[in-house]
């Protein structure tokens, strides 16, 4: 149980354009979602906080309006990073937790590089 | 501050012996919770444990076990027995259960661990 999936594993695109990233949890109904950035060789940083149905919680640092972030299901949430930049490449994983205070479960991880 | 420390970056040892990843930790909540996992090379991040405050005993799973102490704030994995397999960097990370970082986990900077064979 408690398997998170996300699309896609690695992408390639050209600076300017935007890419949706999507976190599914397959056998549990997520309430809370989690997203986060990691560079090579260190620790994950969190990005965002989603709840279902409500508005994305950013930490601060990050910008709202250049990764936005939808949470529109209990199974769903999707991040897309707009006009992408190439300092914007690095991995991207998400994670799931029935509950606020519950273990969260990770994704694979998504690829992005901007060329 | 809530803080987590894993003071070793890297770790290499010769298959079959037992190797500990310390996890330091800082918080002033009484409720919290722990956990270690496990990212292999292919990224995605392996749930290995969960442990809360109040439960001071220690865990086996196979040839995992981890040593919580609340009195020196350490929350330690060992695993015995290395095997190539468990090359990857294990993370130690801290959740929160009252502070404005409820839910939030707090990650250590993960300590790489080779086992060569």
């Amino acid at each position: 149980g408690a398997v998170v999936s996300q699309h896609p594993s690695r992408v390639i695109c050209k600076s300017g354009t935007s890419v949706k990233i999507e976190c599914r949890s397959l056998d549990f109904q997520a309430t809370t979602m989690f997203w986060y950035r990691q560079f090579p060789k260190q620790s994950l940083m969190l990005m965002a906080t989603s709840n279902e149905g409500s508005k994305a919680t950013y930490e601060q640092g990050v910008e709202k309006d250049k990764f936005l972030i939808n949470h529109a299901s209990l199974t769903l949430s999707t991040l897309t990073v707009t006009s992408a930049h190439p300092e914007d490449s690095s991995f991207y994983i998400c994670s799931a937790s029935g509950q606020v205070q519950e273990t969260q479960y990770f994704g694979p991880g998504t690829r992005l590089l901007v060329l | 501050a809530q803080k987590v420390t894993q003071a070793q970056t890297e770790i290499s040892v010769v298959e079959k012996e037992d190797v500990t990843l310390d996890c330091v930790y800082e918080t002033r909540d009484t409720t919290y919770y722990l956990f270690w996992y496990k990212q292999p090379p292919s990224g995605e991040l392996v749930f290995l444990i969960r442990r809360n405050s109040f439960d001071e005993q220690n865990e086996i799973s196979g040839r995992y076990s981890w040593n919580f102490q609340k009195s020196t704030s350490s929350f330690n994995f060992t695993i015995t027995a290395s095997q190539v397999v468990d090359s990857a960097v294990y993370f130690c990370a801290l959740s929160e259960a009252y502070s404005s970082n409820t839910g939030k986990l707090i990650f250590g900077q993960g300590t790489t661990l080779q086992v060569k064979p």
